[in-house]
């Protein structure tokens, strides 16, 4: 099993739809939890960390299930501009500073 | 302003011929990165630095190896590159801070092996 996993998509959106990912993580132990962006053939950048509580940055949402070893990411009201692949990133192993990426999911967002 | 460059973004090289990929940071942050990144795949971590500490994954070549000789330049060194080992190769860093750590990239080295 992989550390983190990811349904890679695509997921074919209509503008102004609203749009669910999960990923998943193997261990139960891991600490720190984020999402990232990443345009094509461009760096990774993060959209969002996420919490114990779940947090909201305007219109996207991130949920954290310890219980189910899942984390979610919850975009509403989708733009063109949000079309991208976005990845999963969990650090696994407290006190250390290594990062674990998902495969990443698609999304198109269609005018 | 860019806080992590790397150099160069993009470098052809022939099968067996080494090369060698740049970054610096501005951040002055203690952790640095080396990710690869193949076409539709998850950036997969070959090491990383805390401070001068290394950090190898196991499952990363031999073929691959790092310098990093003070806080703000990280280098990757690939000895004998492979047809396989052409990737977008992601320098990040890092900082403990409050809170959860995040990663800074840089643009990326894209990596051509002929």
């Amino acid at each position: 099993r992989k550390e983190v996993e990811q349904d890679p998509g695509p997921f074919n959106v209509p503008e102004g739809a609203t749009v669910a990912f999960n990923c998943t993580y193997s261990n139960s132990a891991s600490q720190s939890f984020f999402w990232y962006r990443q345009d094509c053939r461009k760096e990774p950048k993060l959209l969002m960390s996420v919490y114990s509580s779940g947090n909201e940055d305007g219109r996207f949402t991130a949920q954290l299930n310890r219980a189910s070893q899942y984390i979610s990411l919850l975009i509403r009201d989708s733009k063109l501009s949000d079309s991208a692949t976005y990845l999963c990133v969990v650090n696994p192993v407290k006190g250390t500073y290594k990062y674990i990426f998902g495969t990443g999911t698609r999304l198109k967002v269609l005018a | 302003d860019a806080m992590v460059i790397q150099n160069p973004r993009y470098q052809v090289t022939q099968f067996g011929k080494p090369v060698t990929l740049s970054c610096s940071q501005t951040l002055n942050h203690n952790v640095m990165y080396w990710y690869q990144q193949k076409s539709s795949q998850a950036p997969k971590l070959l090491f990383h630095y805390y401070d001068k500490d290394f950090n190898n994954e196991a499952d990363t070549p031999d073929n691959f190896q790092s310098r990093r000789p003070n806080t703000s330049f990280c280098f990757l060194d690939i000895r004998s590159p492979g047809l396989g080992d052409a990737a977008m190769y992601l320098c990040a860093t890092s900082t403990r801070a409050s809170g959860a750590n995040v990663l800074t990239f840089g643009a990326g080295s894209r990596l051509t092996v002929l």
